[in-house]
């Protein structure tokens, strides 16, 4: 079993849509959690973190459940610029290395 | 300011080739990480390195070598190469700010084929 599972899709969504990506980590002991975003043949870069209280960022929404041990995020009027592959990343605080399990990316595509 | 910048972007290797890839970032980050990204694999790490002249094993850690002499160079070596090598490699930094995570930043990426 994967640590990190994300559907790879691709979504395939229209301008103004709002889509749902969800995750789930195996590792309980899983500390930090985030969402990174890349573009094709580009490297990822950080998106959003995700927190236990759920936050915000423009158009885009982070959820975290511990007891499910599932991430969500929530995009909300799709714009095609939004057209990426969305990685849902953990990472225990404690490690030595600050290192992070990659899951492996759920493909959204926005069509005019 | 720079980032991270990796080299060579491309390479095309033959079976039992050694090569070297570099990885260089000017933000005197602690931290130095290689991955490897495979179609439906997500990003996984090869070694890292939490400061000069430190370096560690990832979860793939076969067939690679490291050093990190320079606080902002990290050098991946493939010494013979296999087509099992065929990937995209990205370098990534960080700083040091325990206990709490800190961004990884990545390189662009090197495209390796070994024939």
């Amino acid at each position: 079993r994967k640590e990190v599972e994300q559907d790879p899709g691709p979504f395939n969504v229209p301008e103004g849509a709002t889509v749902a990506f969800n995750c789930t980590y195996s590792n309980s002991a899983s500390q930090s959690f985030f969402w990174y975003r890349q573009d094709c043949r580009k490297e990822p870069k950080l998106l959003m973190s995700v927190y236990s209280s759920g936050n915000e960022d423009g158009r885009f929404t982070a959820q975290l459940n511990r007891a499910s041990q599932y991430i969500s995020l929530l995009i909300r009027d799709s714009k095609l610029s939004d057209s990426a592959t969305y990685l849902c990343v953990v990472s225990m605080n404690n490690n030595a290395g600050n290192m992070l399990t990659f899951g492996g990316g759920t493909r959204l595509m926005v069509k005019p | 300011n720079a980032g991270v910048t990796q080299t060579p972007k491309f390479r095309v290797l033959k079976t039992g080739q050694s090569m070297t890839l570099l990885c260089a970032q000017d933000m005197n980050h602690e931290y130095m990480y290689w991955y490897r990204q495979d179609p439906g694999m997500g990003l996984r790490l090869i070694h890292y390195s939490v400061g000069e002249g430190t370096t560690a094993k990832g979860e793939v850690p076969d067939g690679y070598n490291v050093s990190r002499l320079k606080k902002q160079n990290f050098l991946l070596g493939l010494e013979s190469a296999a087509p099992s090598q065929t990937s995209v490699y990205f370098c990534a930094s960080s700083r040091l700010l325990a206990p709490s995570y800190n961004e990884q930043f990545f390189g662009p990426g090197t495209r390796l084929t070994v024939l």
